[in-house]
């Protein structure tokens, strides 16, 4: 079975402190994704990349950064954390042109 | 641009029901369209795929039906059960390379 790990589940932390998400795959996927969801807007993507070093802006890629610099690891920064990131931030992979997305168990930050 | 409808918002039913969930999206050019599972405060659990050449797809209690030409998916569970209860999402993707485009989820209850 493909395994999407989230590193943490939950996460609190403070305005303004640089925060790190971690996503591992390790079912050998090109593609991995970034999505927050939130009540009454559903998941919106934020970044994604189809290889190593590789990204590419999703709907809301404003105040986010990712860094890909291993295939099987695809880490979500907020550079300077918002309240308005408060939010579940879910981890997704799939092969190239893979019908099926495969999600970690979510990450969920509260940031205060 | 493509949108996903999920209605109703919210279903509640007995122990024992068949129902049917709906989905319907905006632009019927699709790739693939897949339903997720989720439960509450956890990542999505891919269920069924259709690939946009197939018109249903089955896994044990789970039928999902596909008309692309009419923008519509439905999910039917026969025979239901208080586990079934959960948020279920559909999602389309545009093209083999495309992003999933989500719908915001039906909230399943399922009362012994």
């Amino acid at each position: 079975d493909v395994k999407v790990t989230q590193s943490s589940r939950y996460l609190v932390k403070r305005t303004g402190e640089k925060v790190f998400l971690e996503c591992v795959q390790d079912m050998d996927h090109e593609n991995m994704f970034w999505y927050r969801q939130d009540p009454g807007l559903g998941l919106r993507l934020i970044y994604f990349s189809y290889d190593v070093k590789m990204k590419e802006k999703g709907d809301i890629p404003e105040g986010y950064s990712v860094s890909r610099e291993k295939k099987e690891r695809f880490s979500l920064i907020l550079e300077s954390a918002s309240t308005n990131q408060t939010s579940m931030y879910l981890c997704a992979s799939s092969t190239p042109g893979g019908p099926e997305l495969f999600f970690g168990e979510g990450s969920r930050l509260t940031v205060l | 641009k493509q949108e996903v409808t999920q209605i109703p918002a919210a279903l509640s039913v007995p122990e024992g029901e068949n129902l049917v969930l709906n989905c319907s999206f905006t632009d019927s050019a699709i790739y693939n369209l897949q339903w997720f599972r989720q439960d509450p405060g956890k990542g999505l659990t891919s269920l069924l795929l259709i690939q946009s050449s197939q018109r249903e797809q089955t896994s044990g209690r789970l039928n999902a039906s596909l008309d692309k030409s009419s923008g519509r998916s439905t999910l039917y569970i026969a025979a239901s059960q208080p586990g079934d209860s959960a948020t279920y999402l559909c999602a389309v993707k545009g093209g083999s390379q495309g992003n999933l485009i989500f719908g915001k989820g039906t909230k399943l209850s399922v009362k012994p």
